[in-house]
């Protein structure tokens, strides 16, 4: 089975701290994501990466940057965390084709 | 308007009970469509594709309306453990996927 696994499940920080919510995935997988699940707004696309040191911004990709320096590690980096990115952080892989997402467990960020 | 709507619920119905669930889309070139199913406090995970022609999995049926431009989700005998968001998903191109706010639904005894 795929594994995509997220370093935190619960993270609290405080505003304008720099923040790092790693992800690996053990699949082999080319494509990366990372998304922020908000109610009533839904799995919304922050970045994505096709292949190593490749990235794309996605829907909302203000405040955050990216790094993939190894194919199976894919990180977010919130670089002055504020309290409006107080969310649930998903990431997700597939392999290059495939649609068929797997996502990690989630890491829940509190920004205080 | 959304890329793509769902009714957020929740619906809530017996167990044993038939629900249906339906999701619009607003582009005309959507290519692939899908349910996943997200217990709470969980990740996201892939319940079934949405073939043109319709498809089944045991108790769900996902069915394909391009014409309308929507794709649904049956539910047949509902079990407790079908309580749970179904996030539609519709996708433009081969990787990149649009979901939508999801439906709830809790099923009761």
């Amino acid at each position: 089975d795929v594994k995509v696994t997220q370093s935190s499940r619960y993270l609290v920080k405080r505003t304008g701290e720099k923040v790092f919510l790693e992800c690996v995935q053990d699949m082999d997988h080319e494509n990366m994501f990372w998304y922020r699940q908000d109610p009533g707004l839904g799995l919304r696309l922050i970045y994505f990466s096709y292949d190593v040191k490749m990235k794309e911004k996605g829907d909302i990709p203000e405040g955050y940057s990216v790094s993939r320096e190894k194919k199976e590690r894919f990180s977010l980096i919130l670089e002055s965390a504020s309290t409006n990115q107080t969310s649930m952080y998903l990431c997700a892989s597939s392999s290059r084709g495939e649609e068929k997402l797997f996502f990690g467990s989630g890491t829940q960020l509190s920004v205080l | 308007r959304k890329e793509v709507e769902q009714d957020p619920g929740p619906f809530n119905v017996p167990e044993g009970a038939t629900v249906a669930f339906n999701c619009t889309y607003s582009n005309s070139a959507s290519q692939s469509f899908f349910w996943y199913r997200q217990d709470c406090r969980k990740e996201p995970k892939l319940l079934m594709s949405v073939y043109s022609s319709g498809n089944e999995d045991g108790r769900f049926t996902a069915q394909l309306n391009r014409a309308s431009q929507y794709i649904s989700l049956l539910i047949r005998d509902s079990k407790l453990s079908d309580s749970a968001t179904y996030l539609c998903v519709v996708t433009y191109n081969t990787d990149k996927l649009i979901f939508g706010t999801g439906t709830r639904l809790q099923v009761f005894p």
